[in-house]
């Protein structure tokens, strides 16, 4: 089944320590996200790609970094993870129609913990 | 952008019908409604989108006025298994900001 993964599931790092979030996608979809979720929060957008295009949100901080080297894979990168990093981190992945129509198909999230 | 608003939490019955609106007043000409279900510690699920009047799907219903400044989600005769978090998306693909969503919990 055409899906999207995130690998892994569970993430310890230390504080400070630098860590890499997967996400792999079968969908083929040309523009794929990632959101960051604290408990009991909505899912807030940190950045996404339309194919190759970068796209920053304003508040994002400085500490997060993304890769995108092909269409199905995209990486997040949290270059000095502190305690307030810890979250559940989803990757998300649509299909911009020429309606303008969309949905986003999300992974299952990798959470991380920061000791 | 625009900002949405939702009840925070609703409780309902196995078998009622469910409606959860939401308000977005400064909706934009180019920007669609969407609602997503979702599970503890699970991603959000696509459950319905529109842009005017009426949509329909296998899961739910979609209820928007003439003047797009709101919503309703209208899911037929839940089950335990609707218990979660229900978020109304308003934006374009690029644009997306998940409101506080309403937990929804259904009772025996």
């Amino acid at each position: 089944d055409a899906m999207v993964i995130q690998n892994p599931r569970y993430q310890v790092t230390q504080f400070g320590k630098p860590v890499t979030l997967s996400c792999s996608q079968t969908l083929n979809h040309n523009v794929m996200y990632w959101y960051q979720q604290k408990s009991s929060q909505a899912p807030k957008l940190l950045f996404h790609y339309y194919d190759k295009d970068f796209n920053n949100e304003a508040d994002t901080p400085d500490n997060f970094q993304s890769r995108r080297p092909n269409t199905s894979f995209c990486f997040l990168d949290i270059r000095s993870p502190g305690l307030g990093d810890a979250a559940m981190y989803l990757c998300a992945t649509s299909s911009l129609r020429t309606s303008g129509v969309y949905e986003q198909y999300f992974g299952p999230g990798t959470r991380l913990t920061v000791t | 952008l625009a900002k949405t608003t939702q009840p925070i939490s609703m409780d309902s019955y196995e078998g009622q019908e469910v409606n959860i609106t939401c308000s977005h007043n400064n909706i934009a000409t180019n920007d669609y409604i969407t609602w997503y279900q979702q599970f503890p510690s699970q991603g959000p699920r696509f459950i319905i989108q529109g842009y005017k009047t009426k949509v329909t799907n296998e899961v739910a219903s979609l209820f928007i006025p003439a003047d797009r400044k709101s919503s309703t989600l209208s899911l037929p005769r839940v089950s335990l298994s609707d218990t979660a978090v229900y978020y109304c998306l308003v934006g374009e693909y690029d644009k997306i900001i998940f409101g506080k969503g309403t937990r929804l919990h259904i009772l025996p």
